[in-house]
């Protein structure tokens, strides 16, 4: 049971670039989430799912987009990536959408836009 | 906008020595709070967790935390840090649409 994962762990990109990070979760939970943390600001929600076939745009959605492309899995894509993008993203997971559910975090994936 | 406030951004303890990290969260009906543990590298564990009942809620690791309605507070505590609680702790709060809200973090140094 590896819980949620993510790759890349480390990514560099330049200016105008796009990438997409990939999530996964084996825990068979209806809801993710992609999250940044930046320094002093703890962790802000960029776009979730509340359910396969759904998404929402979170506290931070611009410059990014979403899939979820099964139960399993959710993708954040930069579509032209800019230095303000430079970040460490956190995908998560629970199991319903609601109030005392715990969400399960993975590693995070590093990125860093020159 | 809701809001979860951790005013201490660094707080060193030596070891052995108790600990007492505060959160202060914008009023909700239903408060839904969390406290996360964030090794180096590493993502966010689940110390504990408080939605209703006993106000004072035990967690993984030793700590516990205790929910204060009338001061909008949900301190995290341990009565004697190891080394190996080095970290930073992050308190959250389910907002009404059931999103979690992040405050900016306490770094923990521990002195040996």
């Amino acid at each position: 049971n590896a819980g949620v994962t993510q790759t890349p762990k480390f990514q560099v990109l330049k200016t105008g670039q796009s990438m997409t990070l990939q999530c996964a979760q084996d825990m068979n939970h209806n809801s993710m989430y992609w999250y940044r943390q930046d320094p002093g600001m703890g962790l802000r929600l960029i776009y979730y799912s509340a359910s396969e076939g759904t998404t929402d745009k979170g506290e931070v959605p611009n410059g990014y987009n979403v899939s979820r492309l099964n139960k399993r899995e959710f993708s954040l894509r930069l579509e032209s990536a800019a230095p303000s993008q430079t970040s460490v993203y956190f995908c998560a997971s629970s199991e319903v959408r609601g109030g005392a559910d715990e969400q399960f975090f993975g590693p995070g994936t590093r990125l860093t836009v020159l | 906008a809701q809001s979860v406030t951790q005013p201490d951004i660094h707080i060193t303890v030596s070891e052995g020595a108790s600990l007492e990290l505060r959160c202060n969260y914008s009023y909700g009906a239903t408060p839904y709070l969390f406290w996360y543990v964030q090794s180096p590298g590493q993502g966010l564990q689940l110390l504990l967790k408080y939605f209703s009942g006993d106000t004072l809620v035990q967690g993984i690791k030793g700590f516990e935390a205790e929910f204060k309605r009338s001061q909008s507070s949900f301190n995290l505590r341990k009565p004697s840090v190891h080394w190996s609680d080095a970290a930073e702790y992050f308190c959250a709060k389910k907002d009404s649409s059931y999103k979690l809200i992040f405050g900016s973090g306490t770094r923990l140094l521990v002195r040996p």
